[in-house]
């Protein structure tokens, strides 16, 4: 079972509308976790990262929000363009994990539509 | 944030050939890197995590002798797909880990290079 389950898988909005996408994580002892962003053939960009500390992290038009007691997090994405249009893929860091490797959600594919 | 590049970005080769790609980070020095893989709308699956200076460390059910990874410096790991097949089309992404201490090292990811094998 995968550590990071995302959901939705997919959705589409119209363009100017907000979106809201979830992340819930097993993954633990937890170090940090990440928003990101990948356009169709590009590598993924971060968005965000918080640590168990920090509640919301903003970016622009992107807020993410991160509950490390439920472990939960969220994605906000406010007044969507065409060019949000991507797969956006939350990733969670093992804390005192000698390999440093990451867990990959399967990530939620956003369309924006005019 | 930090850049990695990845050469070339695309290519496309006949069955049993060997295809070599670079992976740079281009603003700092990473010790170690990693290769990834992601087939259509599926999320990236590690292959191998590249250290500078020793051998690659490769994930369960990833060949070793395939895919073959060199470190050669703390800018440079290369990925060479030998004797590819058709099955071995995929995106390939590599990330090279930015040392910024504590909770927040980060991953820069490089833009991913699609191979096509016919």
């Amino acid at each position: 079972k995968n550590q990071v389950e995302q959901s939705p898988q997919s959705l589409i909005i119209l363009e100017g509308k907000n979106c809201t996408l979830q992340c819930n994580y097993t993954v633990s002892p937890f170090s940090n976790l990440r928003w990101y962003k990948q356009d169709t053939g590009r590598g993924p960009v971060s968005l965000t990262i918080m640590t168990f500390s920090e509640n919301t992290k903003s970016n622009g038009r992107y807020t993410a929000t991160l509950d490390a007691d439920t472990k939960q997090s969220s994605l906000h994405i406010t007044a969507s363009q065409l060019s949000d249009s991507a797969s956006y893929i939350c990733v969670v860091t093992k804390a005192r994990s000698n390999d440093y490797k990451l867990s990959f959600g399967a990530g939620t594919t956003v369309t924006v539509r005019a | 944030g930090a850049v990695v590049s990845q050469h070339p970005s695309r290519v496309i080769c006949k069955s049993g050939t060997s295809v070599k790609i670079e992976c740079r980070s281009l603003d700092f020095q990473a010790t170690t890197m990693f290769w990834y893989r992601q087939f259509p709308k599926q999320s990236l699956m590690l292959m191998a995590t590249s250290n500078e200076g020793s051998k690659a460390t490769y994930e369960q059910g990833v060949e070793k002798d395939k895919f073959l990874i060199n470190h050669a410096s703390l800018t440079l790991s290369t990925l060479t797909v030998t004797s590819a097949h058709p099955e071995d089309s995929s995106f390939y992404i590599c990330s090279a880990r930015f040392l910024a201490g504590g909770p927040l090292d980060e991953q820069f990811f490089g833009p991913g290079t699609r191979l096509t094998v016919l």
